[in-house]
């Protein structure tokens, strides 16, 4: 079936430090794969995307690599923000549907 | 400006009471999909439609039922709410591309409790 995993949180960071969040995921065929922020009292947004293995998707200073052999698709910045404080969902579309992980809260404190 | 609008933002209704929530959006996307989010479970889709027309379930179809008579609208109806449907719904359109999918513009969201 197809599934994904993302670490869990909340992640606490300081600003300007190093940010990784793992996202692994269970897929049949050639999925696209996703990462979207979601701010307090809002939608989802598109944060970022990859469609083939070996793909980086890349947005607002945050990147992401899809990785056929590990199946995985971590996102990663190199200096985050107070700003970037939010939500992160990691997705997979395959077969006409997405499948979203739980979500990965992250706080940045000044 | 391209935007997924879903009506209204905040319902408080009563069990039984049959309810809908709209959504529409203005960019021409085949794709829509309706979502519910609760604490712990993350986002769980209800229901989808690939074009006009053309729905199937998600992962948590009872109790929801869908339409999608218009490219630009894909209301959801609730015939018989419970409260074990109070939740965050969210609508999400995109666009797909011969090998996948462009990635959703998502609504604002509709905050739904039933008592």
């Amino acid at each position: 079936g197809n599934s994904v995993t993302q670490m869990e949180g909340p992640v606490t960071l300081s600003e300007e430090a190093f940010l990784t969040i793992n996202c692994t995921y269970t897929a049949t065929g050639y999925p696209s794969l996703f990462w979207y922020v979601q701010y307090p009292g809002e939608g989802l947004q598109l944060l970022l995307k990859a469609t083939k293995a070996d793909d980086k998707g890349s947005n607002k200073g945050f990147e992401a690599t899809y990785r056929k052999e590990t199946t995985s698709f971590h996102l990663e910045k190199g200096s985050v923000q107070v700003s970037d404080s939010a939500v992160y969902f990691c997705a997979l579309y395959n077969f006409n549907k997405f499948y979203f992980g739980s979500g990965t809260k992250l706080n940045v404190k000044p | 400006e391209a935007q997924v609008t879903q009506n209204p933002r905040y319902l408080i209704t009563v069990t039984g009471k049959k309810l809908t929530v709209t959504c529409s959006q203005n960019m021409n996307h085949e794709y829509m999909s309706w979502y519910r989010q609760d604490p712990g479970l993350g986002l769980r889709q209800i229901y989808y439609s690939m074009n006009v027309e053309v729905t199937d379930k998600g992962d948590v179809p009872e109790g929801y039922k869908v339409s999608r008579k218009e490219k630009r609208n894909f209301p959801l109806i609730l015939e018989s709410p419970s409260p074990n449907q109070t939740s965050l719904y969210f609508c999400a359109s995109s666009s797909l591309s011969p090998t996948g999918n462009y990635g959703y513009t998502f609504g604002s969201g509709t905050r739904l409790t039933v008592v």
